[in-house]
């Protein structure tokens, strides 16, 4: 079954940029989708087609997808970001929805 | 727009049957281009797929639950549910229904989510 890897927890401070790895396969070839999901709360889409926003989520949010990494990007991070983040894609060889581990986002 | 709500036993004895109920407001169950999904969280733990109904009845499961898993329209009330049998404690976790778009499935919106706890 296709694995996605993410790392366990990224610390940033605030005001700085914070980059959130997603690996896997020739991710590349896939669409990559983002979640943000705060303690108690349920997950929120944040980017879609690997970089799109969905409306009300700040530009600071980004992403790219190449080769055998996608990354989720938060530019001029803030404390109200510090939340737990999980990739997604459809692996269309075993028709299963996939999530990253998910990673911690620390702001210091 | 679109909310999902979840809602059933918050504890499940061993052995039996989870069952969760989703229901869908602002919108129809039966739109062309969705699929309507179930995932669950284990305590600390990250996401976890456990499958999806189209609005026309046809469904996709994690096959490391398949056997033990059923979803369900109900589009007379706009909801879809959720059957798991054979519960044990693994099976603890907050459970999610969710809409999909069926052309990329990305997930939104989410539900709230409901814990479920397995125990005697």
């Amino acid at each position: 079954s296709y694995v996605l890897t993410q790392p366990p927890s990224v610390s940033v401070a605030p005001g700085k940029t914070a980059t959130i790895t997603c690996g896997g396969n020739n991710i590349g070839s896939k669409s990559v989708h983002w979640y943000q999901q705060k303690p108690g709360q349920a997950p929120v889409l944040v980017i879609y087609y690997d970089g799109d926003r969905p409306s009300g989520i700040p530009q600071r949010f980004s992403g790219s997808n190449s080769g055998n990494t996608a990354t989720l990007t938060i530019s001029r991070v803030e404390a109200a970001d510090e939340a737990d983040y999980s990739c997604q894609v459809w692996d269309s060889r075993s028709d299963h929805v996939v999530f990253g581990g998910g990673t911690k986002l620390i702001v210091l | 727009q679109v909310q999902l709500h979840e809602s059933g036993p918050g504890l499940v004895k061993p052995s039996q049957t989870l069952s969760l109920t989703c229901t869908v407001s602002g919108g129809s169950i039966s739109t062309d281009g969705f699929y309507w999904s179930w995932i669950r969280q284990h305590p600390g733990k990250g996401l976890e797929w456990i499958g999806f109904i189209y609005n026309r009845g046809g469904t996709y499961y994690n096959s490391s639950l398949k056997s033990r898993v059923t979803i369900s329209l109900d589009t007379s009330n706009n909801q879809f549910s959720l059957k798991l049998g054979s519960v044990t404690a693994a099976d603890t976790a907050v459970y999610y229904c969710a809409r999909g778009l069926q052309s990329s499935n990305w997930l939104d919106p989410w539900g709230q989510g409901t814990l479920v706890t397995v125990s005697s």
